[in-house]
């Protein structure tokens, strides 16, 4: 069974600070890959950043960075620089071997504060 | 367009009514996948399509939910006789290929409510 495990509903951070948000995961599937999502008020769900399974590196985009620690099966979101901006919920999300579904946390809500 | 779209944004049914709502995935994508998400918790999954097939329907929650993507593009999911537990946001998000290194890009989903 794949499953997604997000234990902080909520965090706060000073601006301009960095943040971790921590997530893990459980599966059996050979290959998969972790996905990070923003989800603000609004509602969309905004791609952050992708890193694979078989990814030597740990994966960055921006200010976004993933650190992949494949034996302990965490994936976790470290946001550097926090802009009042990243104030949102955040979903972590696997998606499997035969592609069929991206399974979800239950997400992180983050509050950059002034 | 340039991204996934979704019609309408809101709809309040009476409890009883069908309901249709819309996906226009990006353009050239192949997967589509429907997810349902209450309030203050994460998507869960209903239904993928691979173009017009429909591979996975494991998360329709019962046979009043129906999903269709006939010319592999537009999708539909239908909720018939809609009861107050279906009251939630609907998401519709689109990806380029099948594999698991491939993001979903996502629309900004249809908020139902069941009064």
């Amino acid at each position: 069974a794949q499953k997604i495990t997000q234990t902080q509903p909520g965090m706060f951070v000073q601006e301009k600070e960095a943040v971790t948000l921590d997530c893990t995961y459980d599966t059996s599937d050979p290959s998969y890959g972790l996905f990070w999502y923003k989800q603000p008020s609004s509602g969309e769900m905004i791609f952050l950043i992708y890193q694979g399974s078989y990814d030597q590196q740990n994966a960055t985009e921006g200010r976004y960075s993933l650190n992949f620690q494949k034996a302990r099966k965490s994936a976790n979101l470290v946001i550097s620089a926090s802009q009042l901006g990243d104030s949102a919920m955040y979903f972590c999300a696997m998606r499997g071997h035969t592609g069929n579904q991206f399974y979800f946390g239950t997400g992180t809500s983050l509050t950059v504060i002034p | 367009g340039a991204g996934v779209s979704q019609s309408p944004r809101y709809k309040v049914a009476k409890r009883g009514q069908d309901v249709a709502l819309r996906c226009d995935p990006i353009s050239g994508h192949v997967s589509l996948f429907w997810y349902q998400q209450a309030l203050g918790q994460g998507p869960e999954f209903l239904t993928y399509f691979q173009n017009e097939a429909q591979l996975d329907k494991s998360g329709l929650p019962s046979d009043r939910f129906f999903a269709e993507r006939p010319e592999g593009s537009v999708s539909t999911l239908k909720i018939q006789r809609t009861q107050q537990e279906d009251s939630a946001v609907y998401l519709c998000a689109s990806s380029l290929a099948r594999q698991e290194n491939t993001e979903a890009f996502f629309g900004q989903g249809t908020r139902l409510t069941v009064v």
